[in-house]
């Protein structure tokens, strides 16, 4: 049973608008989330990341919400550029931002168009 | 380079043989991670190493598969008597002693025909 959940498989959003993909996860013992990003051929690269015991972490354009109560979470990308095109992975874990193995949903493949 | 290295890239295998996937991580990050992802799937966790531990190997989907780690650096992950359902990409991460942001390799895309 899938308790990291990314229900839209793929997401097109204009150049310079707001991109926005959502995961939800099932386990309320996960206390640290991370968005990785991955280009086809190459591995996931790290985008953000957020602790349980905030509700909002922000680096540039990238902004991750955390909304425990609905086990909820989403990354907000402004303005999207067409670089920021690929697969993006929400991943969970149990260990408070220490090392630990991470549970990832399956992706949202987000294309940005010129 | 700096970053995590696997090899090879690609292995084609005939069904039944065994196979050896390698995985150089970060120089002086002392966590290895083996994941893969299949087809339309998310990742999956397969074995980890931290330091001098034992490894954890709960996401070992069988025991024809296993790891190992040697001088807390390289590791090798073996698949024996391939199966079409281990065809995947096999990814290895590694992450320093504090925190849990782990860094990728590209890959070993693995083809059981």
């Amino acid at each position: 049973d899938q308790q990291v959940k990314q229900n839209s498989p793929s997401l097109s959003v204009q150049e310079g608008r707001i991109s926005i993909l959502n995961c939800d996860y099932t386990n309320s013992m996960f206390d640290y989330f991370l968005w990785y990003k991955k280009y086809p051929a190459e591995g996931p690269t790290f985008l953000i990341s957020i602790s349980s015991i905030k509700d909002k972490n922000e680096d540039g354009r990238f902004t991750v919400f955390l909304n425990k109560s609905a086990k909820h979470l989403s990354l907000h990308i402004v303005p999207s550029q067409p670089g920021d095109s690929a697969v993006y992975f929400c991943a969970a874990s149990y260990y408070g931002g220490s090392q630990g193995n991470l549970i990832f949903g399956k992706g949202t493949k987000l294309s940005v168009k010129p | 380079g700096a970053g995590v290295s696997q090899s090879p890239s690609n292995k084609v295998t005939e069904k039944g043989k065994d196979v050896e996937l390698r995985c150089d991580p970060i120089s002086g990050h002392t966590a290895l991670y083996w994941y893969r992802q299949s087809l339309g799937q998310g990742l999956e966790f397969l074995i980890y190493f931290q330091g001098n531990s034992a490894p954890d190997k709960s996401g070992l989907p069988s025991d024809r598969f296993s790891a190992e780690r040697t001088g807390g650096s390289v590791s090798t992950l073996t698949i024996q008597r391939t199966q079409q359902e281990d065809s995947a990409v096999y990814l290895c991460a590694s992450s320093p002693a504090k925190g849990n942001i782990q860094y990728f390799g590209a890959g070993t895309r693995l083809s059981v025909l």
